[in-house]
């Protein structure tokens, strides 16, 4: 069965504190994304990657950055957490190809106090 | 730029009912994919029902189906015998061909609630 996994479902952090949010799968997959999830603006893209090492910006990545030092890992950094940061978090993959959906991980409910 | 809208935040349907749930999308590519996700309220995110732009058919999947019209640019979920786990935010989202490779463009989202 395939898997997205995020490292934490919840999270609780201080404003300026540095925070990590890790994403693995098993699928393979060259495509990784992070997105944040608000009430009512739906999915937003922060940044995805389609090779290790590689990266794009979405349309939200102030604020953010990622690292993809391994196929199956993606990370999203909060530098320094500010409380309109507060939100879901949800990281997916995919193959390339046009008819693969993205497989989505349960996700992490982030609050910066 | 790609843009995808759901106009109805919210939608209500009786128990066993069938119910159609809007999407429109604005793209200039000749080739790309549409996808349907059902999020309830535990978060994850189910991937529901694929549409390409070439496909002649209409998508079906069990009591999901997609009404295509590719000259109008629309793609509605028509979700048949509405059960009360229907109940979730549904999502509408495109994906282009080429370089952007895999990045889906997301709607806002409509919330379906089922009633008994």
């Amino acid at each position: 069965d395939v898997k997205v996994t995020q490292s934490s479902r919840y999270l609780v952090k201080r404003t300026g504190e540095k925070v990590f949010l890790e994403c693995v799968q098993d699928m393979d997959h060259e495509n990784m994304f992070w997105y944040r999830q608000d009430p009512g603006l739906g999915l937003r893209l922060i940044y995805f990657s389609y090779d290790v090492k590689m990266k794009e910006k979405g349309d939200i990545p102030e604020g953010y950055s990622v690292s993809r030092e391994k196929k199956e890992r993606f990370s999203l950094i909060l530098e320094s957490a500010s409380t309109n940061q507060t939100s879901m978090y949800l990281c997916a993959s995919t193959y390339t190809r046009l008819n693969n959906e993205q497989f989505f991980g349960p996700g992490t409910r982030l609050t910066v106090l | 730029a790609q843009k995808i809208t759901q106009t109805q935040p919210g939608m209500f349907v009786q128990e066993k009912e069938a119910v159609t749930l809007d999407c429109t999308y604005d793209t200039s590519d000749q080739s790309y994919g549409l996808f349907w996700y059902k999020q309830p309220s535990s978060g994850e995110m189910i991937f529901l029902i694929y549409q390409g732009s070439y496909d002649e058919q209409n998508a079906t999947e069990g009591r999901y189906s997609l009404n295509f019209q590719k000259a109008r640019k629309s793609a509605n979920l028509v979700i048949s015998a509405s059960q009360l786990g229907d109940s979730a935010m549904y999502f509408c989202a495109l994906r282009r061909r080429g370089s952007t490779l895999g990045r889906l463009y997301f709607g806002r989202g409509t919330q379906l609630t089922v009633w008994p």
